[in-house]
């Protein structure tokens, strides 16, 4: 099955500067890679996601790459801000027992300085 | 959370002990989940549902059992709760065309403690 890792488990930045995470996965058929950001106390959210005709996406101060030959995919957030402190889950389509499932990496716990 | 309830919110409970965890939602999408939350671990799906009365294994299934009577309610049992169990459980749901491009939403969560 679908198996996704994700680094780095912990990430410290200054405001302003760019923070990348990178996630690996298993099986090439997957086509959809969604990032969550769950903040404290809260369930996660989701962020940003890329289909695997596209090989980068943008939405403000983020952007998600794809390298479908290489399996990997990376978020990208630029002139972070102290709101952006949270904890950023990658994830990738599993199919098992016919159904769709996203399966998560272990997670990033992003910390931005003032 | 867009339509999805978790109860309770928090929980401690005695190992040994049974315990139900309930998610709801009024979106009325056919797919509802069950993870845990751990450190180093991230999401692990513990059971799924993709309709009324249909349900799946997910990876970390042991000592868990689900139930879905109605498409807006999906519950999590914890036959005999061990302290192996203290987590943060979420629950989300998709609607799922079919597609295999779809996203979910999940609940607030339920930090349950075995003590």
């Amino acid at each position: 099955g679908e198996n996704v890792e994700q680094h780095p488990s912990t990430l410290s930045v200054q405001e302003g500067d760019s923070a990348v995470i990178k996630c690996t996965y298993s099986d090439s058929a997957s086509n959809y890679f969604p990032w969550y950001k769950q903040e404290l106390g809260k369930g996660p959210q989701l962020i940003i996601d890329i289909r695997s005709n596209v090989g980068e996406k943008k939405d403000q101060r983020i952007a998600v790459t794809l390298n479908k030959t290489a399996k990997h995919f990376s978020l990208h957030i630029t002139e972070t801000q102290p709101e952006d402190s949270a904890v950023y889950f990658c994830a990738a389509i599993g199919v098992s027992g016919g159904y769709n499932k996203l399966i998560f990496g272990a997670g990033t716990r992003l910390a931005v300085h003032p | 959370d867009a339509g999805i309830t978790q109860s309770p919110r928090h929980k401690v409970t005695e190992t040994g002990t049974p315990v139900t965890l309930r998610c709801h939602q009024t979106e009325n999408h056919r797919y509802m989940y069950w993870y845990r939350q751990d450190p180093g671990h991230g999401l692990r799906l513990i059971h799924y549902s993709y309709g009324v009365k249909d349900t799946d294994k997910g990876e970390v299934s042991d000592g868990y059992s689900v139930s879905r009577s109605k498409t807006e309610d999906f519950l999590l049992t914890l036959e005999s709760a061990t302290s192996s169990q203290t987590s943060v459980y979420f629950c989300a749901i998709s609607d799922n065309p079919g597609s295999r491009l779809y996203g979910y939403t999940f609940g607030s969560g339920t930090r349950l403690t075995v003590v």
